[in-house]
């Protein structure tokens, strides 16, 4: 089956600081995106970053990087200088190449405390 | 603001009844994509229509079933609902289908279904 786990259900940083949200899949295909979106209270769901899995850079935007590790199925997120605006619920997901449906894990909730 | 259009953004309801939430895609967008969030099963995708055809299908119950209409809209009808089918129900849309690079999912502020 195909699954995404999260094993942090909560997190907190202080703002300015900098967070690291894992992030495993489980998956036996080799042709698939991966995502990291993010839930305010607003609820609407946005995305936060992509990583293709053929490109084996590591995707960046602004304050967001990930550290994808295709072998060990590992796609965690690190928002560096955190603000408070970044408080959230944050999903990992994935999708294949042969499909569209996103495969989401059940989220890490992110605190910002000031 | 993503560009997907959700209505109603509240819907509270009685079980055993029936609902249609309706969900309009980005300009230009041929697929839209449902999906439900509830607090026990998480983000679930339901079923993906392109170009008024059914693509792909989900978790998606049989009291359920979805459309798209020619000018691209689509709605989402729960029958016979129950306690359970309380839920965020989520509409998205992207250009097109897998296997375009950057075909990112776009999604909507989400309808919001409480049934007593």
């Amino acid at each position: 089956a195909q699954t995404v786990t999260q094993s942090q259900p909560e997190m907190s940083v202080q703002e300015a600081e900098t967070v690291t949200l894992s992030c495993t899949y489980d998956t036996s295909e080799s042709d698939y995106y991966l995502f990291w979106y993010k839930q305010p209270p607003s609820r609407q769901m946005i995305l936060v970053i992509r990583q293709e899995a053929y490109k084996q850079q590591n995707a960046t935007e602004n304050r967001f990087s990930v550290n994808f590790q295709k072998a060990a199925k590992s796609f965690s997120l690190k928002i560096s200088d955190s603000q408070l605006g970044d408080a959230a619920m944050y999903f990992c997901a994935y999708t294949l190449n042969r499909d569209d449906k996103i495969i989401f894990g059940k989220g890490t909730r992110l605190h910002i405390l000031p | 603001d993503s560009g997907v259009t959700q209505t109603p953004k509240h819907l509270i309801t009685a079980t055993g009844q029936r609902v249609t939430l309706r969900c309009s895609p980005r300009s230009g967008d041929l697929s839209v994509y449902w999906y439900q969030q509830s607090l026990d099963q998480g983000l679930q995708f339901l079923i993906q229509y392109y170009n008024g055809e059914e693509r792909a299908k989900g978790n998606i119950l049989e009291r359920f079933s979805a459309q798209q209409f020619p000018d691209l809209h689509s709605e989402l009808n729960l029958s016979s609902l129950e306690l359970g089918d309380s839920a965020l129900y989520f509409c998205a849309s992207s250009v097109g289908v897998t296997g375009i690079i950057g075909n990112e999912q776009f999604f909507g502020p989400g309808t919001r279904l409480t049934v007593l």
